[in-house]
């Protein structure tokens, strides 16, 4: 079973910044924070990931609070074709390459004009 | 990041016939995955591909139904067997990197 819980839907007007929520109040300590999303008939689109500190990259920044029990994902200025399902996942990385992922039911992001 | 392909992307198929879906990653990963995606669900894990090794696969799948092969480091493929309109979904094919996992782009299998 998926260890986090999403909204099941958001809506975000174009231009603003998106803030996706995820709780994951039973993460472990060497467990990463993994945001992927989903385009309409596509392959997961990996985000970005994080442990315990705030990341940023060219798509989205990952704010995690300090007891790493929720975080966020930021879209800073959403566009028409960031709409998509969103899945926030926990997941011990590096200490086996390529650990499997499970996947929650994710939250559907819709960006309207 | 590695850069994983799938072949077909789409398929419609006959009932009781089987289909072998390939997939190719652009550079040597340890492990790779096949997910399934079943129209308006999220994705489910249905085995890890071991190189050299038979596949690891998750409660609810067996090897019979999917057979897989990972034969290198970048290259598997999946069969689906004896397929019924039950199996018709996505299938994924992912692929391990360091810390982090890619997906392909997706099979989208149709039986009649």
């Amino acid at each position: 079973d998926a260890k986090t819980t999403q909204p099941p839907s958001m809506d975000c007007a174009e231009g603003r910044a998106a803030n996706l929520p995820c709780n994951h109040s039973t993460i472990s300590g060497n467990e990463y924070v993994y945001w992927y999303r989903q385009i309409h008939s596509q392959g997961p689109q990996y985000i970005i990931h994080g442990l315990k500190n705030n990341e940023t990259n060219e798509m989205a920044s990952l704010i995690i609070t300090e007891d790493r029990k929720s975080s966020t994902l930021i879209l800073p200025h959403a566009t028409l074709r960031d709409t998509a399902v969103y899945y926030c996942i926990v997941r011990v990385a590096q200490s086996n390459y390529g650990q499997n992922f499970v996947f929650g039911p994710g939250t559907r992001l819709s960006v309207l004009p | 990041s590695a850069v994983i392909s799938q072949k077909p992307s789409r398929d419609i198929c006959q009932r009781g016939t089987s289909l072998t879906i390939q997939c190719q990653v652009d550079s040597q990963v340890t492990m790779m995955f096949w997910y399934r995606q079943q129209p308006g669900q999220s994705l489910t894990l249905i085995a890890t591909a071991n190189q050299g090794s038979e596949a690891t696969y998750e409660s609810g799948f067996v090897i019979d139904k999917f057979p897989i092969s990972r034969p290198n480091l970048t290259f598997s493929t999946l069969t689906v067997s004896n397929m019924s309109p039950e199996d018709s979904s996505i299938y994924l094919c992912s692929a391990g990197s360091t810390d982090t996992q890619y997906f392909g782009p997706g099979t989208r299998l149709t039986v009649l």
